[in-house]
């Protein structure tokens, strides 16, 4: 079946590094693919998507590129700030008409001034 | 704010007993999603329900039961709780029918603890 596997964590890098946090899928068709950003005590938010191979998504400073060859979709930020401390979820939803999201295991980032 | 409201924020309860968690979404959204999360199996899709009917299931037992009342509101049932259940348990709202193409917001979730 579909399934997403993302680097395990925690991840902890200094304020202003450069992060990337590694995702790999497995599904049939041409799934659509998310990040998703879960901070403490919160709900996950959707931090940024992709629906076809090659597309960009970005937001917040945050990119990642649907990469159909590679089947991946690691997230990148050039500079990460104290406030981008939180887990991430890499998710997919299938395009075979199954309506879930599947999410990899989130990996827990955490930068220090 | 995501828009979506979960009660109770927070859930204890013995083990064999039943309970209810109940989720409003976004207004304007028919769709609503039922997700566990826990240490060891992660985020788990449940079920989802579209305009008041069942439209995907996922890793729910049969202990567990949902539903979506016309107001578009949903109650996720679980009964028989083991220790094994307490999770966080998230409710998601979209417009449209597939998470594919249009965004899922999440509620802030129930935290369950059985005892």
């Amino acid at each position: 079946g579909d399934s997403v596997t993302q680097m395990e964590g925690p991840v902890t890098l200094s304020e202003e590094a450069f992060l990337t946090i590694n995702c790999t899928y497995t599904a049939t068709g041409y799934p659509s693919l998310f990040w998703y950003v879960q901070y403490p005590g919160e709900g996950l938010q959707l931090l940024l998507k992709a629906t076809k191979a090659d597309d960009k998504g970005s937001n917040k400073g945050f990119e990642a590129t649907y990469r159909k060859e590679t089947t991946s979709f690691h997230l990148e930020k050039g500079s990460v700030q104290v406030s981008d401390s939180a887990v991430y979820f890499c998710a997919l939803s299938s395009s075979g008409g199954y309506n879930k999201l599947i999410f990899g295991a989130g990996t827990r980032l955490a930068v220090h001034p | 704010d995501s828009g979506v409201t979960q009660t109770p924020k927070h859930l204890i309860t013995a083990t064999g007993q039943r309970v209810t968690l109940r989720c409003s979404p976004r207004s304007g959204d028919l769709s609503v999603y039922w997700y566990q999360q826990s240490l060891d199996q992660g985020l788990q899709f449940l079920i989802q329900y579209y305009n008041g009917e069942e439209r995907a299931k996922g890793n729910i037992l049969e202990r567990f039961s949902a539903q979506q009342f016309p107001d578009l509101h949903s109650e996720l049932n679980l009964s028989s709780l083991e220790l094994g259940d307490s999770a966080l348990y998230f409710c998601a709202s979209s417009v449209g029918k597939s998470t594919g193409n249009t965004e899922a917001f999440f509620g802030q979730g129930t935290r369950l603890t059985v005892v």
